[in-house]
């Protein structure tokens, strides 16, 4: 059974920009989550989408986007790039909501320069 | 709110020692308690969960953890280190609405010595 898979793997982008994350779940998970992570702040909750409609969303401003499609897969969209938006995006995907925990990819390192 | 708490950003141990890593947790709803282990430059993987029923909660290579309701704990152990284990760890909470969103640790990370 393949595993959440995100792409890409690695990012550089250029202040100012915008960038798109894709993150394909667990087959038969319709709950998708994402998550920063940063040496400064940690693990941070963006948000959660399940069943096209996003359930939850995290403290970040309103250049961080998302959105889930028919088949579960999600995308996240940042737009105009700050150097701070340098991270490690992480993926999850669940069954259940993350009653019981979520699987994670193995993320998108993004960089902005 | 919740929120979590780990001792210690570093722990290390001698191969063969016990591990411990320390989480403590804040909730003002029954808690659902995880631990998950990070290899570099990849995602986290779920080593055990609590959400309901044993306090005493066995995962993956040989960890375990024990949650205790009156000192807000879900300490992390294994009796005996391996060189492979030296990784990230972090413990999260959820449960506090029903989106089931993590709350995670500064995390630990675990250093294994020859």
């Amino acid at each position: 059974k393949a595993g959440v898979t995100q792409t890409p793997r690695y990012l550089i982008k250029t202040r100012g920009q915008q960038v798109t994350l894709s993150c394909s779940p667990i087959s038969g998970h319709r709950s998708v989550s994402w998550y920063q992570q940063t040496p400064g702040q940690g693990l941070q909750f963006l948000f959660e989408y399940f069943s096209e409609t996003q359930r939850n969303k995290g403290n970040f401003p309103g250049r961080f986007s998302g959105r889930q499609f028919s088949n579960s897969r999600s995308e996240m969209n940042v737009s105009t790039l700050e150097l701070g938006d340098s991270a490690l995006y992480l993926c999850a995907s669940s069954p259940d909501r993350g009653r019981y925990g979520y699987t994670f990819g193995s993320g998108t390192r993004l960089t902005v320069v | 709110a919740q929120s979590v708490t780990q001792l210690g950003s570093h722990v290390s141990v001698s191969e063969g020692a016990l591990v411990l890593l320390r989480c403590n947790y804040s909730s003002s709803v029954p808690p659902y308690l995880f631990w998950y282990v990070q290899y570099p430059n990849q995602g986290l993987q779920l080593l055990l969960k609590y959400t309901t029923g044993a306090t005493l909660v066995k995962g993956i290579n040989g960890f375990e953890a024990e949650f205790k309701k009156s000192e807000t704990s879900f300490h992390l152990t294994k009796p005996s280190a391996h060189m492979s284990d030296a990784a990230e760890y972090f413990c999260a909470v959820s449960g506090a609405d029903s989106s089931y969103k993590l709350i995670f640790g500064s995390g630990t990370r675990l250093l294994v010595r020859p």
